[in-house]
């Protein structure tokens, strides 16, 4: 059971970039989460989605950011036209079911240069 | 009031000593808790769950304190490998959301 898999694991971006990270969840887990830690900070939730539905986008920033669980593939955290700001650790995790264990991948730290 | 709050620290304590953390929430109706280890720039792994009044693992122990809100987790004879940011999460799902809320963790530094 390969677990969460994230990629990639490190991201550099210039400003004004685009910035797209990937998420395959547990095998057998249906709920993928994505979470943000900015330096010296919790996480913070972002976005919860199952197969082609977001069902709960209330911690992502009203512009710039998307996020996707297409039928087939992995889920899409997408940031447009980055900025220094957006320079954190992005975590994708996974759950069989709401409630229920909470695995996460190894992350995504992005950098905006 | 913060929904999860958690003293950040640093606990530095010697090897052998037990230590205990100490995890407030505001949400009376949560029904279960997590406590999570992070290691430094490492993804969170999750240590504990608690779903009654309390779990043991080991030299681990949560215990859920419903009247006052907080869940704590304590450590018996602390290693050098117990060095982390303990993390406390607290779930909230129904109708359209699913998500935990995380403290901010608290740092334990086990020193030889």
């Amino acid at each position: 059971n390969a677990g969460v898999m994230q990629n990639p694991r490190h991201l550099v971006r210039r400003r004004g970039q685009e910035a797209r990270l990937r998420c395959s969840p547990m095998k057998g887990h249906s709920h993928v989460y994505w979470y943000r830690q900015l330096p010296e900070e919790g996480l913070k939730f972002m976005v919860y989605l199952q197969k082609e539905n977001i069902i709960d986008e209330s911690g992502m920033p009203k512009e710039r950011f998307s996020a996707e669980f297409p039928k087939e593939g992995p889920s899409i955290l997408r940031i447009q036209q980055v900025v220094r700001g957006d320079s954190a650790a992005y975590f994708c995790a996974s759950s069989p079911a709401p409630g229920l264990e909470t695995v996460f991948g190894q992350g995504t730290r992005l950098t905006v240069v | 009031r913060k929904e999860v709050e958690q003293d950040p620290g640093p606990f530095n304590v010697p090897e052998g000593a037990t230590v205990a953390f100490n995890c407030t929430y505001s949400n009376s109706a949560s029904q279960s808790f997590f406590w999570y280890r992070q290691d430094c720039r490492k993804e969170p792994k999750l240590l504990m769950s608690v779903y009654s009044s309390g779990n043991e693992d080991g030299r681990f122990t949560a215990q859920l304190n419903r009247a006052s809100q907080y869940i704590s987790l304590l450590i018996r004879d602390s290693k050098l490998s117990d060095s982390a940011t303990y993390l406390c999460a607290v779930p909230t799902w129904g109708g359209a959301t699913n998500k935990l809320i995380f403290g901010t963790g608290t740092l334990l530094a086990v020193q030889p």
